[in-house]
């Protein structure tokens, strides 16, 4: 049972356009979400979170919006740059310090 | 944001050896490490829990008795592969979580385990 979903493998957006990485969940116990980034071979780097309690949280270039009624939440990047290029996990989790659950990520590519 | 170090980055060992991952969070006190596994193309798979002083807590279908966790202070977890076989081939990597806000887990770069 996947609980959480990011149904799109891969995305490729013009540099300087929005990026917009999509992600389902499942579980309605989930109480806060975040956003990591990936580079093959390292360790995932956290970018941004939002509490189920919102519905978007804003920091630099990157925006996430959560809309608890469809489990759906979503990550902006705008302006895309080249580095942003990789791959970006979403990931939920219960109240408390309790594990992350992660989707199987999206592969975002920037192109100059 | 936090720091998590993993030593070391890369190990290649023999089949039928040991052989040990260390994490430790730098510049906050971890009360809470985990442990993931990632294959090729998949996503991060949750092997175990550790909370600092107790037994680490360990997914479905992994074996605590292959995968020895100890959490012996707020700063460092690690990791044992006992016996190593081929199929353990892997990248692991942890993450540590404390009372920084919200719980956000600091993840390390990982480990990339080969055995031969």
């Amino acid at each position: 049972d996947q609980q959480v979903k990011q149904n799109s493998p891969s995305l490729s957006v013009q540099e300087g356009r929005i990026s917009i990485l999509n992600c389902d969940y499942t579980n309605s116990m989930f109480d806060y979400f975040l956003w990591y980034k990936k580079y093959p071979a390292e360790g995932p780097t956290f970018l941004i979170s939002i509490s189920s309690i919102k519905d978007k949280n804003e920091d630099g270039r990157f925006t996430v919006f959560l809309n608890k009624s469809a489990k759906h939440l979503s990550l902006h990047i705008v302006p895309s740059q080249p580095g942003d290029s990789a791959v970006y996990f979403c990931a939920g989790r219960g109240s408390g310090n309790t594990p992350l659950v992660f989707g199987k990520g999206t592969r975002l590519s920037v192109i100059a | 944001g936090a720091v998590v170090s993993q030593h070391p980055s890369r190990v290649i060992c023999k089949s039928g050896t040991s052989v040990k991952i260390e994490c430790r969070s730098l510049d906050f006190q971890a009360t809470t490490m985990f442990w993931y596994r990632q294959f090729p193309k998949k996503s991060l798979m949750l092997m175990a829990t550790s909370n600092e002083g107790s037994k680490a807590t360990y997914e479905q279908g992994v074996e605590k008795d292959k995968f020895l966790i100890n959490h012996a202070s707020l700063t460092l977890s690690t990791l044992t592969v006992t016996s190593a076989h081929p199929e353990d081939s892997s990248f692991y990597i942890c993450s540590a979580s404390g009372q920084v806000p919200s719980y956000e887990q600091y993840f390390g770069p990982g480990t990339r385990l080969t055995v031969t």
